[in-house]
């Protein structure tokens, strides 16, 4: 049972475009939420995060789009430039559970294009 | 600022052999530990955690143990090693408490022959 899912395996984009990555979750318990980028023969970097009980988080030119009725977040790049060229994974966490576990999405392959 | 090791980078072992991991954080204290595993096709798959010194959690049963000796070690070990265990190693670290982002090495791409 894959609880987050991240439907588009690879997104291309120009240069100082807007990237939106999607990221969908089955698990209601989820309450908390992030964003990790990861280059090749790297370990996942964080990137930013979000609380359920919030809609909308913003670092810099990332921000994170939280539909908690829709069970739907977005990870907005504005604009987007050639190091953002990675992988993005999303992951839920359910904050009551004991083990902090994150579960990730698949992850999709970012392409942004000079 | 905080940073997270993890050696070796790479390694190649035969069934059977015996395995060992190591990861170790610096810059901060008292921090949660955790390996993750992600095999071939899959997604990243938490392995076990930490919240201290000799509390070690597991989250699957396998092949494999850890321990942490020390507050900021953490060490992923198995006895014999099968050909399932391949896959890329990934430690973690997070300050403790709700909402706190983990932090990943670089890794471990171990290949069983």
């Amino acid at each position: 049972d894959q609880q987050v899912k991240q439907n588009s395996p690879s997104l291309s984009v120009q240069e100082g475009r807007i990237s939106i990555l999607n990221c969908d979750y089955t698990n209601s318990m989820f309450d908390y939420f992030l964003w990790y980028k990861k280059y090749p023969a790297e370990g996942p970097t964080f990137l930013i995060s979000i609380s359920s009980i919030k809609d909308k988080n913003e670092d810099g030119r990332f921000t994170v789009f939280l539909n908690k009725s829709a069970k739907h977040l977005s990870l907005h790049i504005v604009p987007s430039q050639p190091g953002d060229s990675a992988v993005y994974f999303c992951a839920g966490v359910d904050s009551g559970g004991s083990n902090y576990k994150l579960t990730f999405g698949k992850g999709t392959l970012l392409t942004v294009n000079p | 600022s905080q940073t997270i090791h993890q050696w070796p980078a790479t390694l190649v072992q035969p069934v059977g052999s015996p395995l060992s991991l190591e990861c170790t954080v610096e810059g901060t204290s008292n921090p949660n530990l955790y390996w993750y595993r992600q095999a071939a096709g899959r997604g990243l798959q938490l392995l076990f955690y930490s919240v201290g010194i000799g509390q070690i959690s597991s989250e699957v049963p396998q092949n494999l143990s850890a321990s942490r000796p020390q507050d900021r070690q953490f060490i992923l070990s198995s006895k014999k090693l099968l050909l399932s265990d391949s896959g890329f190693y990934l430690c973690a670290w997070s300050v403790q408490g709700f909402n706190q982002p983990q932090h990943f090495g670089d890794g471990t791409r171990l290949s069983i022959l």
